[in-house]
Order: structure tokens, then C-alpha cells, then sequence
């Protein structure tokens, strides 16, 4: 089936250092989006990304979608103890269903404070 | 989101017990889900379902059931548990308007003894 490859699958950082979490396909992706989930809790959505190139800001996360719609990344500039949870992409293959999310693995961050 | 509620949120069973995890919602969606987690795996799709009279199996579907009762409630039944369908077990909607993006209730998590 078509899958979302997420890495790296746990990071962990002091508090203040960046991080960054990739998201790759082999085929096109229609759309990403990506879920934070803090321990204990459940996904909870943070953003949509749709056009090729597309960058958008949320604070100190950047989002970023690949100009082939293939690969997506979601940098966080000098992380605090409350970015702390499980990071995941999900997203819709074109040509595909497009109905029916594929999520990646997630990449689990903790942060040292 | 507290639009998205399931029942029980813990549940420790037997093997050979039949189990039912209930969602509800207020969101107003037509579309839910129910997706399992695992450390490691990420979330998994069990089931989906677009409408009332419209459900889907997922990836891994095998030795569930699910039932859409009205548009706010998709229950998922165990028939007979087993030991490694102990796992978080998350229900969420969508909005097929927004690329689908997933509102996760809060998850109930299952133990198989």
C-alpha cells in the first residue's frame, strides 16, 4: 500500500536546540498534514499544507511541503519543555483514494530542560 | 476535542471476551474512523465510514467489526478479543470539505489478559 515514511522515529534535544522531523513518499502527495500528540493525550491537528513549495509558520514551527509534493518537514526553532509529545504526518497519495489519510510512524521528541 | 467522546477509556478483558468501544460526536461530520495505536506503529486504521450507510475496512481490520448506528455514533466490537489487541484505541471524524483533517477523541486504551 502507499506509505508515509517518517524519520527520525525518537529525537531527543536540549532545551533551546532545534528539531527537525521528515516526512517522504514515493509517489505524489494530494496533501500533508501534520498531528501533535503530547504524552498521554490524543493527535491533535496542527496544520494543512497543500501547494508544492508551500512553507507556513506557526510560531516557532515551520512547515515545510516539497516543491515535487513528495516530502514534507516540520522544523521547531529552539524547543521548550511544552513541545515535548509524538510529531506525525499524514497524508493523501494522488491518484489514489482521496478520501483516507496514510500516516507516517511519528518521531516521539523530549526535551531536556 | 471534547466534540469527540468514547467509551469506556480503560478496559481490561479476558481473552474470548467480546468488547464494544462506543464513539459519539457533535461535530456535525459525516465521516469517522477508528484507528489503533502501538508504540512503534503509529496509528493504524481499522475502520471507516462515510455515511450512515457507508463503511469501509481499513488495513488492518481482521477480528474487528464496527457499526454506524446514526451519523454521530461508530462503535467498534471486538468479537473475541486476544492478547495482541491490546493497544490505544482512538476514534476520530472529518470533514471531507477540509482534505479530511482528523478530530481524535480521547482514546481508550485496551488490555487483553
Amino acid at each position: 500500500g502507499q506509505q508515509v515514511m517518517q524519520i527520525p522515529q525518537y529525537q531527543h534535544v536540549q532545551e533551546g536546540e532545534d528539531f527537525t522531523t521528515y516526512c517522504n513518499s514515493s509517489t505524489t502527495l494530494s496533501n500533508i498534514q501534520w498531528y501533535k500528540q503530547r504524552p498521554g493525550g490524543h493527535p491533535v491537528f496542527l496544520i494543512q499544507l497543500v501547494k508544492s513549495g508551500e512553507v507556513k509558520k506557526q510560531k516557532r514551527l515551520t512547515f515545510q511541503f516539497g516543491e515535487a509534493k513528495k516530502n514534507s518537514s516540520l522544523h521547531i526553532t529552539a524547543t521548550q519543555t511544552t513541545d515535548v509529545g509524538t510529531y506525525f504526518c499524514a497524508a493523501h497519495h494522488s491518484g489514489g483514494s482521496n478520501y483516507k489519510l496514510t500516516f507516517g510512524k511519528g518521531t516521539l521528541l523530549t526535551v531536556n530542560p | 476535542d471534547a466534540d469527540v467522546t468514547q467509551t469506556p477509556r480503560n478496559r481490561i478483558t479476558k481473552t474470548g471476551k467480546r468488547i464494544m468501544l462506543e464513539c459519539s460526536q457533535t461535530k456535525g461530520h459525516d465521516r469517522m474512523y477508528w484507528y489503533r495505536q502501538d508504540p512503534g506503529l503509529g496509528l493504524r486504521l481499522i475502520y471507516y465510514s462515510f455515511d450512515v450507510k457507508d463503511i469501509n475496512k481499513g488495513e488492518i481490520s481482521d477480528g474487528y467489526s464496527v457499526s454506524r448506528q446514526a451519523q454521530a455514533k461508530f462503535s467498534l466490537s471486538l468479537e473475541s478479543a486476544i492478547p495482541n489487541q491490546t493497544a490505544l484505541y482512538f476514534c476520530a471524524t472529518s470533514d471531507r470539505l477540509v482534505r479530511d483533517t482528523q478530530y481524535f477523541g480521547p482514546g481508550t486504551r485496551l488490555t487483553v489478559l
